[in-house]
């Protein structure tokens, strides 16, 4: 059974970075046709995607973030991370990991993690 | 950039029928936008029921159902039960790019 688990700070400071882990278990992050995203939901508001990587490394970026997002994949540690810069207190929100499962061509959110709340206060 | 949109909120009877649609900025919807229906219930992350537009998976009760109708996506929930009640965002695939809608608030009275 895959499960993913989000860690880090939960608690950043104004204008600093913001850096979750998310680790994979129960399967490879290298192996099969997944990739892996990240998506954020402030609190008693909707879900909002961040981004994706593939194990090759290669990331797309929801427009309105990209100035201020880097997703990375560290595959020996069955790892993916999350880095989002100048942050403000609009970025406080519960992160969610996820990987979506796209082999014979149709996408599928198949796993979630339970989600790392981040408090962007002073 | 792509706004999704969805009902806000309805209401349905236990073991009454409702319909949650999925509406893009881009045009009509089709099935190489590839939507994921996702629940979610208070406190729990969220849990994706239907895959590119109408596949389930193994823990997907039989009552909900993926198409596309009028050039939207669509949820249906057919006898739905108590436990139904949650928000479903819609998540769709647009340019490389996923895009929630804004979620519905279904309510079971």
């Amino acid at each position: 059974q895959v499960q993913l688990q989000e860690s880090g700070p939960g608690l950043v400071k104004p204008s600093q970075t913001l850096s979750l882990t998310c680790t994979v278990s129960g399967g490879s992050i290298s192996g099969g046709s997944y990739y892996w995203s990240w998506i954020r939901q402030p609190a008693g508001k909707g879900l909002e995607w961040i981004g994706r990587i593939y194990a090759s490394g290669s990331a797309n970026y929801n427009p309105s973030l990209k100035s201020r997002v880097t997703i990375s994949i560290d595959t020996s540690k069955n790892q993916f991370s999350l880095k989002l810069a100048s942050l403000t207190a609009a970025d406080t929100a519960v992160y969610f990991c996820a990987r979506t499962f796209y082999g014979s061509g149709t996408p599928d959110f198949d796993y979630w993690g339970l989600g790392a709340l981040v408090t962007v206060s002073s | 950039q792509t706004v999704v949109t969805q009902e806000p909120s309805l209401t349905v009877s236990p073991g009454g029928t409702v319909t949650l649609t999925c509406a893009s900025s881009t045009g009509a919807v089709t099935i190489y936008n590839y939507l994921n229906w996702v629940q979610q219930k208070p406190g729990q992350p969220p849990r994706t029921l239907i895959y590119s537009t109408t596949n389930k998976h193994s823990w997907t009760p039989a009552r909900f159902s993926g198409s596309l109708l009028g050039g939207k996506a669509a949820l249906t929930l057919s006898g739905v039960q108590p436990e139904d009640e949650a928000e479903y965002y819609c998540l769709f695939y647009y340019g490389g790019d996923w895009v929630f809608g804004g979620g519905t608030k279904v309510t079971v009275l």
